[in-house]
């Protein structure tokens, strides 16, 4: 079966600090990668995604993130956070040969400190 | 253009009763998706359309639970009997739909915050 794991529920950093955001999926088929973020009481925004060619995928917000099939990982970061980026993040899968229902992990909620 | 509508944004019900919820997705997106946001159960996929039709409505976590799509566009999910363990937020999410090629992004709505008493 395929899924999705977060590693921990919780990150802080300090604003101008590196973030990095853990994703781990387990498949038996080619995945495409998602990472989402959900600012306080909103949907879901597309922050970048990964279907194929380039591992390193570039998103909004100058976040980043590279897929490496190796690790079966697919690590959110971005060099410097800002205040703003304080919300929770939702790394994704889905599998091709059919539609795009996502499976998605349980969720890093990111907080960022003066 | 206008983005993925949900209503209502908040519903507070008795439990027992029958909810409505309701998504609008973005014009000409022939996909819908629903899914459930819980404190227990994270993110979960509910139920997929393609058109009007479902192909899979796996992620129905109960008879209880049904939902159908009209014109290829508006979509209602429905709730009967409603049970405390139903308060979450139901998201609607739409896109295009491809054959090949990869995924099309999912836009997602708001989110209607259900709550069972």
């Amino acid at each position: 079966a395929q899924s999705v794991t977060q590693l921990g529920s919780h990150v802080s950093v300090s604003e101008g600090a590196l973030v990095l955001l853990r994703c781990n999926y387990s498949s038996s088929v080619p995945p495409y990668l998602f990472w989402y973020v959900q600012y306080p009481n909103q949907g879901l925004q597309l922050l970048l995604k990964y279907t194929t060619g380039a591992t390193l995928v570039k998103g909004i917000n100058g976040f980043e993130a590279e897929f490496k099939k190796s690790e079966t990982s697919f690590h959110l970061t971005k060099p410097s956070a800002h205040m703003s980026d304080a919300a929770e993040y939702f790394c994704a899968v889905s599998f091709s040969g059919g539609y795009n229902k996502l499976i998605f992990g349980a969720g890093t909620r990111l907080a960022v400190h003066p | 253009g206008a983005g993925v509508s949900q209503s209502p944004s908040n519903k507070v019900t008795e439990k027992g009763k029958d909810v409505e919820l309701r998504c609008d997705p973005i014009s000409g997106h022939t996909a819908l998706y629903w899914y459930r946001q819980s404190l227990g159960q994270g993110l979960e996929f509910l139920i997929y359309f393609q058109g009007n039709s479902a192909p899979d409505k796996s992620g129905l976590p109960s008879d209880r639970f049904s939902a159908e799509r009209t014109g290829g566009s508006v979509s209602t999910l429905t709730i009967q009997r409603t049970q405390q363990e139903d308060s979450a937020v139901y998201l609607c999410a739409s896109s295009l739909w491809r054959l090949a090629g990869g995924p099309d992004t999912q836009y997602f709505g708001p989110g209607t915050r259900l709550t069972v008493l």
